[in-house]
């Protein structure tokens, strides 16, 4: 399966401020994800990052708090803009193999939190 | 209700101990099943596909029942090392939808 690296893995940011989380996979893979999850909850899809067009948002986010790039099929990033203390939380990117059967592989996530 | 639904837990074992967990998915268009494993303070990793078939590895059985649209995870002669949060995952098309999970301890 694919190996993602994924950084920073941890930051301490101003409100305010913006962060911007990479991943690069080791190989070619046809879709990203990005995740957050909050302490004690499992993992809300936050968009979908298309290759070479812009993201696929999920309700409740949008493109100017949570802009995505993903320039080629090997590398993705988030940025969470203007943040507040609400958007503390971990940020998992993930990809999906070829091979369907095959879950999707996450990077080791990012841990944030905004002061 | 929601898309995926996973008993509440905690589940806490003693070692050696057999332990199941269920988890039931509204979409019956479904299409994929997984367990994840998920480590204190680590990302998710794979721990099993679920076959329509129900399948085994070692001392993990998966089990899926598509009438039903339910699927269970059995944990056989749990370990310590076991200890972890067990996430159910479904997925249609290009969507991949978590369950809540269920955290177990395993205790010496």
């Amino acid at each position: 399966s694919a190996v993602i690296s994924q950084k920073p893995s941890r930051d301490i940011c101003q409100r305010g401020t913006s962060l911007t989380i990479q991943c690069q996979v080791d190989s070619q893979v046809t879709m990203m994800f990005w995740y957050r999850q909050q302490p004690g909850q499992s993992l809300t899809l936050i968009a979908t990052a298309n290759q070479g067009s812009e993201a696929t948002y999920e309700s409740g986010f949008v493109i100017d708090k949570f802009p995505i790039s993903r320039p080629n099929l090997t590398f993705s990033t988030l940025t969470v803009s203007n943040m507040s203390p609400e958007d503390s939380s971990i940020y998992l990117c993930s990809a999906k193999p070829a091979m369907a059967d095959y879950g999707y592989t996450f990077g080791s996530g990012t841990r944030l939190t905004v002061v | 209700r929601k898309e995926v639904e996973q008993d509440p837990g905690p589940f806490n074992v003693p070692e050696g101990a057999t332990v199941a967990f269920n988890c039931t998915y509204s979409n019956s268009a479904s299409q994929s099943f997984f367990w994840y494993r998920q480590d204190c303070r680590k990302e998710p990793k794979l721990l099993m596909s679920v076959y329509s078939s129900g399948n085994e590895d070692g001392r993990f059985t998966a089990q899926l029942n598509r009438a039903s649209q339910y699927i269970s995870l059995l944990i056989r002669d749990s370990k310590l090392s076991d200890s972890a949060t067990y996430l159910c995952v479904v997925s249609y098309g290009q969507n991949f939808v978590f369950g809540p999970g269920t955290r177990l301890s395993v205790l010496p």
